[in-house]
């Protein structure tokens, strides 16, 4: 079984500033690893995965994620934050050998200020 | 990117009835859509996958009579919550697979007060 911990429910920061929204994963078994994000009154969208080479994995929008074995952790980061980055953040896990399954976990609220 | 869209998107009722939410994918067909549900401060969990044209799989702990899940057509699944208590009240979320695999795409979820 899997399990995710995203340990800060919320995070805010001020434009322009670094962020890192904390993940740690456990799985008996090799996993690929997602980060969800989700803005007022929309769905989840993927915003980057870790499913095999590079451990440093990126999206279109400046955010990456990079997936650290030894200490089951898959943080994501942004060097410079927009106002239009606040949203909820969700860090999820699936097992490799059943990617239907996906193991969320509790989300990080982003909050962006001026 | 594809679109997955539920209705209603909030809904409220009175306890002992029983409440239908609709999932729908609008620009592509899916032959595997989930339902999950998510309590407030808690994580997103699957309650049941959804296979056009058979009966949905349940995760342990999840009572099928309960959560009633019918998957008829390629486009549509619906999850009908019946005799619906106050503990049922929560944040129902759908996703959709595209036919043949691959991403999964979300709705934006339907809120349900159980009063």
């Amino acid at each position: 079984a899997q399990s995710v911990t995203q340990l800060d429910s919320q995070v805010p920061v001020f434009e322009e500033a670094p962020v890192e929204l904390r993940c740690n994963y456990s799985s008996s078994v090799s996993v690929y690893l997602f980060w969800y994000v989700q803005y007022p009154n929309q769905g989840l969208q993927l915003l980057l995965k870790y499913l095999s080479g590079s451990t440093l994995v990126e999206s279109i929008n400046g955010f990456e994620a990079e997936f650290n074995k030894s200490q089951t952790s898959f943080h994501l980061r942004k060097p410079s934050v927009h106002i239009s980055d606040t949203a909820e953040y969700f860090c999820a896990v699936s097992d490799r050998r059943n990617t239907d399954k996906l193991i969320f976990g509790t989300g990080t609220r982003l909050q962006v200020f001026p | 990117g594809a679109v997955v869209s539920q209705h209603p998107s909030w809904v409220i009722c009175k306890s002992g009835t029983s409440v239908k939410i609709e999932c729908r994918s609008l620009d592509f067909q899916a032959t595997t859509m989930f339902w999950y549900r998510q309590f407030p401060k808690q994580s997103l969990m699957l309650m049941a996958t959804s296979n056009e044209g058979s009966k949905a799989t349940y995760e342990q702990g999840v009572e099928k009579d309960k959560f009633l899940i019918n998957h008829a057509s390629l486009t549509l699944s619906t999850l009908t919550v019946t005799s619906a208590h106050p503990e049922d009240s929560s944040f129902y979320i759908c996703s959709a697979r595209l036919a043949g695999g691959g991403e999964l795409f979300f709705g934006e979820g339907s809120r349900l007060t159980v009063l």
